[in-house]
């Protein structure tokens, strides 16, 4: 089916180990997000992407690391997980129009539940 | 950036409409205004969005006021289903299509 898909659906890890969460879009979007999400903070950016070898960082991006080779893939890695990094992740997507310019709405997928101990 | 401010909480019966209202008045002009919503243990879910006419789609209608200082989402006959955080955004200015997400309306439904 055509959509966006976030995998693993769960991860449990330690602290100091790398970890890598999937993102996976089938729309051909341009634009590609990572948010984490937790209790008192909403949604935080973390990176976004606007094309394949294209990113930029957002509100928290310390210890996060992203890469988009391909269009459709836009993985997030912790290159040392820590536990404040315990969190619910969200990858979204979203077309480019240039009119009007940046107003596509997003598409989220269904989240990553991450715990570090 | 354009803040927002909606309600923490609102209740509405199944069947009605309910009616969540957002303040943004410091909305710059060629700014939109999104509405997303966040069903428990899912990902947020677009609804609906709008420069400065009042629109409406499949899902819901959005009533933006003349000077666009405020909005109002409907949802013309609420379901058990429609329960969630309901998100209003206006979109970020600077570089990419980010949006920034607030605390946003939890809306229960009930029977």
């Amino acid at each position: 089916d055509a959509g966006i898909t976030q995998s693993p659906r769960y991860k449990i890890t330690e602290t100091g180990r790398q970890v890598t969460l999937m993102c996976h879009q089938t729309w051909s979007h341009s634009y590609m997000f990572w948010y984490r999400q937790d209790l008192g903070h909403g949604l935080r950016l973390i990176y976004y992407s606007a094309a394949a070898d294209i990113t930029d960082k957002g509100e928290v991006s310390d210890g996060y690391v992203v890469s988009r080779s391909k269009t459709e893939n836009f993985p997030l890695t912790l290159e040392s997980a820590t536990r404040s990094q315990t969190s619910v992740y969200f990858c979204a997507s979203s077309e480019y129009r240039p009119q009007p310019l940046f107003n596509q709405p997003q598409h989220f997928g269904d989240g990553t539940r991450l715990s570090i101990l | 950036d354009a803040k927002t401010t909606q309600p923490t909480s609102m209740d509405c019966a199944e069947g009605r409409a309910a009616n969540l209202p957002c303040n943004h008045s410091t909305i710059s002009g060629n700014e939109y205004v999104y509405w997303y919503r966040q069903i428990h243990s899912q990902g947020p879910q677009y609804i609906i969005h709008g420069l400065k006419n009042n629109e409406t789609n499949e899902m819901a209608s959005l009533i933006i006021t003349e000077d666009r200082k405020s909005s109002t989402l409907i949802l013309p006959h609420a379901t058990l289903r429609d329960t969630a955080v309901y998100y209003c955004i206006v979109r970020v200015k600077n570089a990419g299509n980010m949006l920034t997400f607030g605390g946003g309306t939890r809306l229960m439904v009930k029977p």
